[in-house]
């Protein structure tokens, strides 16, 4: 069975400070995707990125990077110089192979940044 | 831009009462999902459907049914509403694409549903 662990509940820091948000997954499968979804206090979930287990390669968009290792399982976001804006709830998800019946969610972390 | 809209922002219930919940997406996306959002728990997966008039249970439909007779509206249907269905209820759609179907999930914006 498909799992995505999430281990910080809340992080909270003062603005331009790097901050990561840890994921590790569980998947039998040797294809699938992993994604991260930002979610703001208005309540829609914004999607940020889409890996898939092949790819291996870091990836880095403006203040955001992402760091993927298929040997610890973990697929960690990093937020360089922290705004209020980024103040959200992150979710990791995975979707296995066909990925035909959506994708599995870890519990969130709450990101709070102090100005 | 993709629109996922769901009827409601908040809605407040009482015990026993049939509740619709409605989804309509505007991009002709196959499938749809329906997932419930509870503090310490995460999204959970109630039900979703590959096209029309198709369901699949996911990870926790006891108590719910769904419909979907139009490709574009994918409703969740609380046959009899319990207290602890009060709950965040998001709904998304997602394109089957010609690279396979591990596109992202778009979200409409949530009903917050209260059941008293």
């Amino acid at each position: 069975a498909q799992k995505v662990t999430q281990a910080q509940t809340e992080i909270s820091v003062v603005e331009k400070e790097d901050v990561t948000l840890d994921c590790v997954y569980e998947t039998r499968d040797t294809t699938y995707y992993l994604f991260w979804y930002k979610q703001p206090p208005s309540g829609e979930l914004v999607f940020l990125i889409r890996r898939n287990s092949f790819d291996e390669q870091n990836e880095i968009s403006g203040r955001y990077s992402w760091n993927f290792q298929k040997s610890t399982s973990s697929f960690n976001f990093t937020i360089t110089a922290s705004q209020v804006v980024d103040s959200a709830v992150y979710f990791c998800a995975l979707s296995e192979g066909g990925g035909a019946d959506g994708l599995t969610f870890g519990k969130g972390t709450h990101l709070i940044i102090q100005p | 831009d993709v629109k996922v809209t769901q009827s409601s922002r908040y809605l407040v219930k009482r015990t026993g009462e049939k509740v619709f919940l409605e989804c309509v997406q505007d991009m002709d996306h196959e499938n749809m999902f329906w997932y419930r959002q509870d503090p310490g728990l995460g999204l959970r997966l109630i039900y979703f459907s590959y096209d029309v008039k198709m369901k699949e249970k996911g990870d926790i439909p006891e108590g719910y049914s769904v419909s979907r007779e139009k490709k574009e509206r994918f409703s969740l249907i609380l046959e009899s509403a319990s207290t602890n269905q009060t709950s965040m209820y998001l709904c998304a759609s997602r394109a089957v694409s010609g690279q396979g179907i591990n596109s992202p999930l778009h979200f409409g914006n949530g009903t917050r549903l209260t059941v008293t």
